[in-house]
């Protein structure tokens, strides 16, 4: 069975520093995908970046950065140049592919990012 | 803009109520929408996939009497909360995809429910 796993339930970063959410995952399809949701306090779902399982290179969108590495089965996201307005919760998510897909996704535990001035 | 809307945004009710959630798709047609459960600070977790057209597939636990859902139209499906609770109040959000491959789901902004 395919499993999403976020292992930092919160962290911190200073106010324009890097930071990195990890995310590991476990599937046997070969096909799938996988993404990073962002959840303010809101609580509208904001989609920020997507990774497929056969892209050769990391994802970027802006200031975040998928940092892919199949073969351990991680998916970090790296969040450059940390605003405030970034504390919020953040999701790992994972889509399998093939014929059998119903498009459904499956989320991590998140882990709720607060920014520090 | 959003792709999907989600209402109410907010419901506060007595316990015993039936509660309609609906969730549309704005510009384009989902043959497939999502409704998920949200606890605070908890992650989000699938109650069912809403197939246009025919029943919904339910995840293992959920109750198919107490949510009901109907999909339809291409551009509607709603979730009702039958004869609800205080266990039942919760973040409740729906999502829609167009196709797909690398396309992401959109979702609705959600509906808080709170049972008195």
């Amino acid at each position: 069975a395919q499993k999403i796993t976020q292992t930092q339930p919160g962290m911190f970063v200073q106010e324009k520093e890097a930071v990195t959410l990890d995310c590991t995952y476990d599937t046997s399809d070969p096909s799938y995908g996988l993404f990073w949701y962002k959840q303010p306090s809101s609580g509208e779902m904001i989609f920020l970046i997507y990774q497929g399982s056969y892209d050769q290179q990391n994802a970027t969108e802006g200031r975040y950065s998928l940092n892919f590495q199949k073969a351990r089965k991680s998916a970090n996201l790296v969040i450059s140049a940390s605003q405030l307005g970034d504390s919020a919760m953040y999701f790992c998510a994972m889509r399998e592919g093939g014929s059998s897909n119903t498009g459904k996704l499956i989320f991590g535990q998140g882990t709720t990012l607060q920014v520090k001035p | 803009g959003a792709v999907v809307s989600q209402h109410p945004s907010r419901v506060i009710c007595k316990s015993g109520t039936s509660v309609k959630i609906e969730c549309r798709s704005l510009d384009f047609q989902a043959t497939t929408m999502f409704w998920y459960r949200q606890f605070p600070k908890k992650s989000l977790m699938l109650m069912a996939t809403s197939n246009e057209g025919s029943k919904a597939t339910y995840e293992q636990g959920v109750e198919k009497d107490k949510f009901l859902i109907n999909h339809a139209s291409l551009t509607l499906s709603t979730l009702t909360v039958t004869s609800a609770h205080p266990e039942d109040s919760s973040f409740y959000i729906c999502s829609a995809s167009v196709s797909q491959g690398n396309q992401p789901q959109h979702f609705g902004d959600g509906t808080r429910l709170s049972i008195l």
